[in-house]
């Protein structure tokens, strides 16, 4: 079990919106960050500190929280986004307490 | 350009020690931003963080792993490591190293499979 519930798949037509979830216990106060992983490949960050993009990272990745939710969009959602999507949690000010949800399977129709 | 390489055996015996090491290239080890991290994936699954460890040796590891693994770190090799110790079939999975920055891992190495 993960300490983060995301659901298992989300599917989206080329072109449209698509929107993650990730929920867990004051979700808000905690840093939440976002990596996609592709099938035989290691993740990629792609959202850090709730909403901020790391360099390279296409500006149709987006991200939010709010109380017990953290959100990822891909706005105009191209094929090669394809991948799963996996939150993670960050409580506090030092390397403790580390936790990932279970990810999202993202199916580009 | 950071990047980090896992190394180590790719099958263990069950009840025995696995031992990987992380060797960073690009950046030194001892720089006062960073920590290191050791995260796995079992096959078909998603991530666990197993822990971390700061340049100056500070550790954190996930409570239900705390009994048997020790994260180490040599600073002449640029260096960290991991070792579980009594490994099960459970433990079999992709290893993967990374920088633990701004409270998110990245870049994350290749990663290691690893069968118990």
């Amino acid at each position: 079990s993960h300490d983060l519930t995301q659901a298992p798949s989300v599917s989206v037509s080329p072109g449209q919106t698509a929107t993650i979830t990730c929920s867990g216990d004051k979700l808000g106060d905690k840093y939440s960050s976002w990596y996609q992983q592709k099938p035989g490949q290691a993740p990629v960050l792609v959202i850090y500190q709730d909403s901020k993009r790391p360099s390279g990272i296409p500006e149709r990745f987006s991200g939010s929280t709010s109380a017990n939710t953290a959100t990822l969009t891909i706005s105009g959602t191209q094929a090669m986004d394809e991948a799963d999507y996996y939150c993670q949690a960050w409580d506090g000010d030092t390397a403790a307490g580390v936790v990932f949800g279970g990810g999202t399977k993202l199916t580009v129709l | 350009q950071l990047q980090l390489q896992e190394s180590g055996p790719g099958l263990v015996k069950p009840s025995e020690t696995l031992s990987l090491t992380c060797t960073v290239s690009g950046a030194s080890i001892t720089s006062h931003t960073s920590y290191w991290a050791w995260i796995r994936q079992p096959p078909g699954k998603g991530l666990e963080w197993i822990g971390s460890i700061s340049h100056g040796g500070t550790t954190f590891y996930k409570s239900s792993l705390r009994s048997r693994v020790t994260i180490s770190v040599d600073t002449s090799k640029n260096q960290f490591s991991l070792k579980m110790i009594s490994v099960l079939a459970g433990d079999t999975a992709v290893y993967y190293c990374a920088r633990a920055w701004r409270r998110a891992f990245d870049p994350w190495g290749p990663g290691t499979p690893v069968t118990v």
